[in-house]
């Protein structure tokens, strides 16, 4: 089966600094992957659709100067989290689509904390 | 326009017993339809997918859900439950393209021994 990774599953870092977070499809290519943020104890909020080759689509009120993605190839997207502070802690899922298209399959997430 | 709503946040059932979540769907256009399950610290796992196919769709793990357009959802259930069962549960609806998924808010499964 279609299977997505992301690297690396944890990080810590200082206010200020950023912070990168990889997102692989592993046996496919995706020319759409997806980012999503998820609080403790609540649901998947969709941050902005990367598009290979092209700019990501950011969703409203996301700061798409704060959170840069590149999709650089068929099978990796990145997420830089640019001068990050304690309030973007939080688990950074990625999702690609799979089997026609009509599925996602969802990265292990990555779960940020900034100090 | 689509949206999931889920019953329920927080389902407790005992080792053995039924499991049944639930879920309602709102959707302008032929739904397609998902249940994710999520174990801590981890990603989305999908348990079982409608596609516009069979009403009843059986997933892994011995979930089922039946769609039902009559009513708007597409509840999962599982006959017995296993202490292994206990998770976070997400439906998700989307337009079939594979681009916008939209979650309802999870319900946290808790199976007591």
């Amino acid at each position: 089966g279609a299977v997505v990774s992301q690297h690396p599953s944890w990080v810590i870092c200082k206010s200020g600094t950023s912070v990168k977070i990889e997102c692989r499809s592993l046996d496919f290519q995706a020319t759409t992957m997806f980012w999503y943020r998820q609080f403790p104890k609540q649901s998947l909020m969709l941050m902005a659709t990367s598009n290979e080759g092209s700019k990501a689509t950011y969703e409203q009120g996301v700061e798409k100067d704060k959170f840069l993605i590149n999709h650089a190839s068929l099978t990796l997207s990145t997420l830089t989290v640019t001068s990050a502070h304690p309030e973007d802690s939080s688990f950074y899922i990625c999702s690609a689509p799979g089997d026609g298209t009509d599925t996602q399959y969802f990265g292990p997430g990555t779960r940020l904390t900034v100090l | 326009a689509q949206s999931v709503t889920q019953l329920g946040s927080h389902v407790s059932v005992s080792e053995g017993a039924l499991v049944l979540l639930r879920c309602n769907y709102s959707s302008s256009v032929p739904p397609y339809l998902f249940w994710y399950v999520q174990y801590p610290n981890q990603g989305l796992q999908l348990l079982l997918k409608y596609t516009s196919a069979a009403t009843l769709v059986k997933g892994i793990n011995g979930f089922e859900a039946e769609f039902k357009k009559s009513e708007t959802s597409f509840h999962l259930t599982k006959p017995s439950a296993h202490m292994s069962d206990a998770a976070e549960y997400f439906c998700a609806v989307s337009d079939g393209t594979g681009n916008q998924f939209y979650f309802g808010t999870g319900t946290s499964l808790t199976v007591i021994p």
